[in-house]
């Protein structure tokens, strides 16, 4: 079935790039995206990707897709203490257009 | 910038009782959904709901659960008896159409059963 997972902890320090990954198991997958959610606070859209593109740049952040490994990333440049947060990396199947499935989420913490 | 809001942000309620969870979603949003997260697990679909009726349905919407669309703008989710087993966060999130892959989600209600 549907599938999607990724690493539980992330430390890096402020000013230095993050890059967190995700796999995924659904070759049908349509939409893959990137959520945040800070503490308290709802699921933020950050970015998403169309399967047919490799690479989406918007401002700090960079999504690349590897579709042949079923491989999602997302990098986030110059990251700042504001970036501290759980990203979740999800994706949208074509077989299903309702649906969104996520990982576990990623928790990103920044040292100074 | 709009916004989907949930109500309340926190819900205590004894084994057995109804609950009703609520949301406000995007204002010209056609497609609503309902999400839970038990404490760490991952996010669940729940429900989908267009046009005044579901969509898709997961294996956990069963027949203790309800959506409704009472008037144009709240879309709610009933659980009938609640169980120790529902304490989770419920996420409520809308989609602007068909043509739009943007779900948008609300803060979520914290909904713990004792």
């Amino acid at each position: 079935g549907e599938d999607v997972e990724q690493s539980l902890f992330l430390s890096v320090r402020e000013g230095d790039s993050s890059v967190i990954n995700c796999t995924y198991t659904d070759s049908s997958s349509t939409y893959l995206y990137w959520y945040k959610q800070e503490p308290g606070a709802g699921l933020q859209l950050l970015t998403y990707i169309f399967s047919n593109m490799d690479m989406k740049q918007d401002q700090r952040l960079t999504v690349l897709l590897n579709k042949k490994d079923k491989h999602l990333s997302l990098r986030i440049a110059d990251t700042q203490t504001g970036d501290s947060a759980i990203y979740f990396c999800a994706e949208n199947s074509y077989s299903s257009a309702s649906k969104i499935i996520f990982g576990s989420g990623t928790r990103l913490s920044i040292r100074p | 910038e709009p916004e989907v809001t949930q109500t309340p942000s926190h819900q205590v309620t004894q084994m057995g009782q109804e609950v009703i969870l609520r949301c406000v979603p995007i204002s010209n949003h056609l497609y609503f959904y309902w999400y839970r997260q038990i404490l760490g697990q991952k996010v669940e679909f729940l429900v989908s709901f267009y046009n005044n009726e579901i969509s898709e349905k997961s294996e956990i919407f069963d027949d203790q659960f309800s959506v409704e669309r009472p008037d144009g703008s709240n879309f709610t989710l009933k659980i009938r008896s609640t169980k120790l087993e529902d304490s989770a966060m419920y996420f409520c999130a809308s989609r602007a159409s068909s043509g739009s892959n943007e779900q948008y989600f609300g803060p979520g209600t914290r909904l713990t059963v004792t």
